[in-house]
């Protein structure tokens, strides 16, 4: 079974540009997150599908960061315009069931890898 | 008080010996418990979950959870150099939220 893809995996930009990520869920998973990680810390929710529906963007930083979940499969993060303190790890997770299931276990992707100047 | 808090450590085990990684939280609510192992530059792999009160194994992993204390531990037997690791324990809380904690770091030495 193949796993979470993601991609780019490395992007560098300058603060102000824009950047998209992209991610590709193992196939059949109804949930799809986006975290945040920054260098030592735990990542942090961005946002949370279920099917093409949002659960949570309570954390997402709406005046900059969008993100769209095409069909209830892929889904794409976007920053515009980036700032110095989005350089992090922008992973991306699925789980076969609903949120409200407590067996609902997070698959990650490999995560990209963002660095703004 | 953080919504799920671990040490940060780093927490130095020689190889061989039981490594044992703690975790508390917050909300009372919290129905599922979860351990993430993330190597340097890779993204977290999930180790094992528990909900129920007590202990549950696998392999060389035990996860132990006692819902009164609000607290969850992993217990790593027989130590080896590739256990080395951040360790992320993640709480599935009241509201269906998992909240990641930031990690314990694992060093076994050789």
């Amino acid at each position: 079974e193949a796993g979470v893809a993601q991609s780019p995996r490395y992007k560098i930009i300058e603060k102000r540009q824009s950047v998209a990520f992209w991610c590709n869920p193992i196939s059949g998973h109804a949930t799809l997150y986006w975290y945040q990680q920054i260098l030592g810390q735990g990542p942090k929710l961005l946002i949370q599908f279920q099917n093409n529906g949002v659960v949570d963007d309570s954390q997402l930083p709406k005046d900059r960061f969008s993100a769209e979940r095409l069909k209830g499969v892929d889904s794409t993060l976007k920053i515009q315009p980036a700032k110095l303190e989005d350089s992090a790890v922008y992973l991306c997770a699925s789980s076969l069931y609903l949120s409200q299931n407590k067996l609902d276990t997070q698959y990650f992707g490999p995560g990209t890898r963002l660095t703004v100047l | 008080q953080k919504e799920v808090e671990q040490n940060s450590g780093p927490l130095s085990v020689p190889e061989g010996a039981i490594a044992s990684l703690n975790c508390t939280y917050s909300d009372r609510g919290s129905q599922s418990f979860f351990w993430y192992r993330q190597y340097s530059g890779k993204s977290p792999e999930l180790i094992m979950f528990i909900y129920s009160n007590g202990d549950k194994e696998d392999g060389r992993f035990t996860a132990q959870l006692n819902k009164a204390s609000q607290y969850v531990s992993l217990l790593i037997r027989d130590s080896q150099p590739s256990d080395s690791a951040t360790y992320l324990c993640a709480v599935k809380n009241g509201g269906f939220k998992t909240i990641f904690g930031a990690g314990t770091r694992l060093f076994v030495k050789a």
